[in-house]
């Protein structure tokens, strides 16, 4: 099964809001990876988090590791379309090249 | 450089056949991962292979099997197809250990 659990599963945002996906695990992470997947696509690389605290930004997005690196949100700011998709977080071993991911979170959008 | 390949994209296959799926990774990827993504069970994963050993395996069975070439591109096999294997077939290539993984557009396998 897998060791980390996203939510909420389906995230319905009106255009130009603000949502956050989390990532939680119940050990600590090694590192945390996060991907997005547009419909009908494949995932693609957003951003890696490996530091305790860690917090990166990419234009809207927010990314945050925890404190105890068991857990990690997305925050996305003035949602628009073009952010449609699934959301991915995945933790990347430090021992082999697995990706264990999340179930994810589908995000649509109400213009 | 050219992303990573598969191929096919598409495939239809009749319960109890066998198919092959190729990838062809990102030039000086070694290391060629393989995850099966349905709408109920997410992306899961199937196996690794590094260096043409197998170097992890998920929790699938043995009618899943892969290889890999010391060109490192991939291949995947199910065998006597079931209707559950019906999924989008996607696999990911890295050139070391905490870096992106590179997906392919994956193969939409549907078994009828």
């Amino acid at each position: 099964g897998q060791q980390v659990m996203q939510i909420p599963q389906y995230q319905h945002v009106q255009e130009g809001e603000d949502f956050t996906t989390y990532c939680n695990s119940s050990t600590t992470l090694s590192n945390i990876q996060w991907y997005k997947q547009r419909p009908g696509g494949h995932p693609v690389f957003l951003i890696q988090l490996v530091k305790s605290g860690e917090v990166k930004k990419q234009k809207r997005l927010t990314f945050q590791f925890g404190e105890a690196k068991k857990n990690s949100s997305l925050h996305i700011t003035a949602t628009q379309t073009t952010d449609v998709g699934t959301y991915f977080c995945a933790e990347s071993s430090n021992n082999d090249y697995k990706l264990s991911f999340g179930a994810g979170t589908t995000v649509t959008v109400r213009a | 450089k050219a992303g990573v390949t598969q191929t096919p994209r598409y495939l239809i296959k009749t319960r109890g056949q066998q198919v092959t799926l190729s990838c062809s990774p990102i030039s000086g990827h070694r290391s060629v991962s393989w995850y099966q993504q349905t709408p109920g069970q997410g992306l899961q994963f199937l196996f690794e292979y590094f260096s043409e050993t197998q170097r992890n395996k998920g929790n699938f069975p043995g009618r899943f099997s892969g290889r890999q070439f010391s060109n490192s591109r991939s291949e995947m096999n199910v065998s006597t197809l079931e209707l559950g294997d019906s999924a989008l077939y996607l696999c990911a290539t890295r050139d070391s250990m905490n870096t992106e993984a590179f997906f392919g557009q994956g193969t939409r396998l549907t078994v009828v």
